[in-house]
C-alpha cells in the first residue's frame, strides 16, 4: 500500500533557528512530490515539486530536496510568518493524477 | 484574478438533509478534485474528473456525490447517508501536463461544514 509519513508532528522553533521537516514515502512508481504551505482555515498553497532522487528546489528561506525514500523541507533561518502546516504528497503512477498526502507537520516560529 | 472558488465558507447541515458545496475555477484545468480534511489527518480523496462528464471515486466516497457537466464547475453534494460529515473540505484543480512535467493541484480555501 502506497503510504507518505511526515515528522516531526510538530515543531516549534525560535526564529532565526534553521531545522528541517521530513516526509518518508514507500510508493511503487514515484511520479512526483510535492510540498504545500498551509494556513489555519486556508487551502494549501503549492510550494515545489520534486521528480527525482537528487534533485533540489528553493524559494526564499525553503529548500527542498528528495532522495530514492524521502525528502527533506530545509527552513533556514525562519520568520514568525513561516508558521503554518506544511504538507507532502506523492502522484504515484497507479493514482491517475489523484495524490496522496502525508498529514503534515506544523511549525510554529515565535520571535 | 485566476482562482478557484469555494462556497459557503461555512455551511451547516441539519440531520437527514443534503447539502451542495459549490467548486468553480477560472484556470480552464481539465482535473477537478475534492479532499476531506479532519484534524490530525491528511487530505483524502473523495472523487475526481479528468474531464467534463466524467468522474471517479476516490478513496472515502460513500456517502457523497459529484456532478461535472461544465469544465469549470465541480459540485460536492454530501447526502444523509453520510453520517460523519463535519469536516473541512476541499476542492482542487490541475493543469494537463505538458512534456514531462507533472503539473500541480490548485485549492480553494474550503467550506467547513458542521452538523446542526
Amino acid at each position: 500500500e502506497d503510504q507518505v509519513t511526515q515528522s516531526p508532528e510538530a515543531l516549534r522553533l525560535q526564529e532565526g533557528e534553521s531545522s528541517s521537516l521530513n516526509c518518508s514515502y514507500t510508493v511503487s512508481g514515484l511520479r512526483g512530490l510535492f510540498w504545500y504551505r498551509q494556513d489555519p482555515g486556508k487551502g494549501p498553497e503549492f510550494l515545489f515539486t520534486l521528480y527525482s532522487a537528487g534533485e533540489e528546489k528553493e524559494k526564499e528561506r525553503l529548500k527542498a530536496t528528495l532522495t530514492k525514500k524521502e525528502s527533506f523541507l530545509h527552513i533556514t533561518a525562519p520568520k514568525p510568518e513561516d508558521s503554518a502546516t506544511y504538507l507532502c504528497a506523492v502522484h504515484v503512477n497507479q493514482a491517475g493524477t489523484a495524490l496522496i498526502f502525508g498529514k503534515g507537520t506544523t511549525l510554529s516560529v515565535s520571535s | 484574478d485566476g482562482g478557484i472558488t469555494q462556497s459557503p465558507k461555512y455551511l451547516f447541515r441539519k440531520e437527514g438533509q443534503n447539502v451542495t458545496l459549490s467548486c468553480e475555477q477560472n484556470l480552464n484545468h481539465d482535473a477537478m478534485y475534492w479532499y476531506r480534511q479532519d484534524p490530525g489527518q491528511g487530505l483524502r480523496l473523495i472523487y475526481y474528473s479528468q474531464i467534463v462528464n466524467d468522474f471517479q471515486k476516490g478513496d472515502i466516497a460513500e456517502g457523497y456525490s459529484v456532478s461535472r457537466e461544465k469544465k469549470e464547475s465541480f459540485p460536492l453534494t454530501v447526502t444523509s447517508a453520510q453520517k460523519n460529515p463535519t469536516a473541512f473540505y476541499l476542492c482542487a484543480s490541475r493543469n494537463r501536463d505538458r512534456g514531462n512535467s507533472n503539473q500541480p493541484q490548485h485549492f480553494g480555501d474550503g467550506t467547513r461544514l458542521s452538523i446542526l
